[in-house]
């Protein structure tokens, strides 16, 4: 079993959906969590920290749940630009990612 | 600007060769990352290092080696031991590997280096 799982996608959406993303971790002691977004043949840029139960950030809110062991990502109203891969990270001695999930974001 | 730089952005080998990929930091971060990634998977962490003149092994160091002489600057070599060596090569930077409460500080990343063996 991988140390965070992601569905890899692709989610296809129109714009204007909401769209919400699903990550489990496997190592209980990890402490904060992240989601990155990384554009086709780009570095990864942070989007969100989790530090807590959850955060929000305009039309993104994240949320953790420890005694499940996952963390989610909400996208309100998507937007073309949305489009990219994002990338669930659960730190414990280091930073573990996941594998991705890819969103498509349609006219 | 502050920032961290890869250089090259695209690098060609030839089977048998030794590569170095650079990684430069100016944001006076501590620790210093280099992860591989492969076409649909996650990143996999190479080394580490979180301090100068020390460095760690990640999950696939095998094949690779890197030096930390100076907080600025963690150098990549690929050796010719490394039997896959075809991948989208980070690095990362972070303020400092943990911050109080056990909580780890977010990693910065620089635009990254493609390696194509032929």
């Amino acid at each position: 079993r991988k140390e965070v799982e992601q569905d890899p996608g692709p989610f296809n959406v129109p714009e204007g959906a909401t769209v919400a993303f699903n990550c489990t971790y496997s190592n209980s002691a990890s402490q904060s969590f992240f989601w990155y977004r990384q554009d086709c043949r780009k570095e990864p840029k942070l989007l969100m920290s989790v530090y807590s139960s959850g955060n929000e950030d305009g039309r993104f809110t994240a949320q953790l749940n420890r005694a499940s062991q996952y963390i989610s990502l909400l996208i309100r109203d998507s937007k073309l630009s949305d489009s990219a891969t994002y990338l669930c990270v659960a730190a414990g001695n280091m930073l573990t990612f996941g594998g991705g999930t890819r969103l498509m974001v349609k006219p | 600007d502050g920032g961290i730089t890869q250089s090259p952005k695209y690098l060609f080998r030839k089977e048998g060769q030794n590569v170095t990929l650079s990684c430069e930091q100016n944001l006076n971060h501590d620790a210093m990352y280099w992860y591989r990634q492969d076409p649909g998977q996650g990143l996999r962490l190479i080394y580490y290092s979180q301090i100068v003149n020390d460095f760690q092994k990640g999950d696939i160091a095998e094949g690779y080696s890197v030096s930390r002489e100076k907080k600025e600057s963690f150098p990549l070599t690929v050796t010719s031991a490394q039997k896959n060596p075809t991948a989208f090569y980070l690095c990362a930077s972070s303020p400092n590997p943990q911050q109080g409460g056990g909580s780890y500080n977010e990693q910065f990343f620089g635009p990254g280096t493609r390696l194509t063996v032929l």
